[in-house]
């Protein structure tokens, strides 16, 4: 079957940085994708991965290791606006969105 | 200016009841689909369009009936509701159905709760 893990809550303090991985276990692989949700809200696109490394934007980054079936997004300088839930999100060989669950990021003074 | 657009936001209907979710998007975009979030928050596929072409159909009960009038629009029809089906549905719409690089674009939601 096919799988994508995330932790379900993290707690980080403005101003620091945090790390969420997500792993996946799918059949095929067209790229990973992160997505930010705030509560009661639609989610937006965050970063788009399909090669091994790092990609930056501003205060998040995102990086993927297909061999280890691996992401993490990364979010310095954290603001209070940070708090929300991240998707991690898998392109399929049938180049369907398979869904993590979310991780739910909040951030305390 | 709105991106894609769902109506309506909130709809809270009784069991057995018959209704609607529209959908419309105004980036050009040719491939739209629809989500269910449940109380998990898990974000199901439920159905893809491509110019107005079906390309995606999950296992969904057939009391879900997508229909494309126009590439912009892909609406949801639901028959017979049930408890289970209380739900935030998410509109998206990208480019190309492969969705390769292509972001997908989501609607603000239609939370619909069956009493």
């Amino acid at each position: 079957g096919q799988n994508i893990d995330q932790p379900t809550e993290m707690t980080a303090t403005e101003g620091a940085i945090v790390q969420i991985n997500c792993t996946y276990q799918t059949s095929g692989f067209n790229g990973l994708f992160w997505y930010q949700q705030h509560a009661g809200e639609a989610p937006t696109f965050l970063s788009y991965n399909v090669l091994d490394g790092l990609e930056e934007k501003g205060r998040f980054s995102s990086f993927l290791s297909r061999s280890k079936g691996y992401s993490y997004l990364l979010l310095k300088e954290l603001q209070m606006k940070d708090s929300a839930s991240y998707l991690c999100a898998v392109l399929d060989s049938n180049y369907q969105l398979i869904w993590g669950a979310g991780t739910k990021l909040i951030i305390k003074p | 200016d709105t991106a894609v657009s769902q109506t309506p936001k909130y709809l809270v209907t009784q069991m057995g009841n018959d209704k609607s979710i529209k959908c419309e998007q105004n980036l050009g975009h040719d491939t739209m689909y629809w989500y269910k979030q449940d109380s998990k928050k898990f974000l199901k596929i439920m159905f893809s369009y491509n110019n107005k072409e079906l390309i995606i159909n999950e296992t969904v009960p057939n009391r879900f009936s997508p229909k494309s009038p126009d590439k912009a629009h892909l609406n949801l029809h639901i028959n017979s509701l049930e408890l289970g089906d209380s739900a935030v549905y998410f509109c998206a719409s990208s480019q190309a159905w492969d969705g390769a690089t292509d972001t997908q674009y989501f609607g603000p939601g239609t939370r619909l709760t069956v009493l």
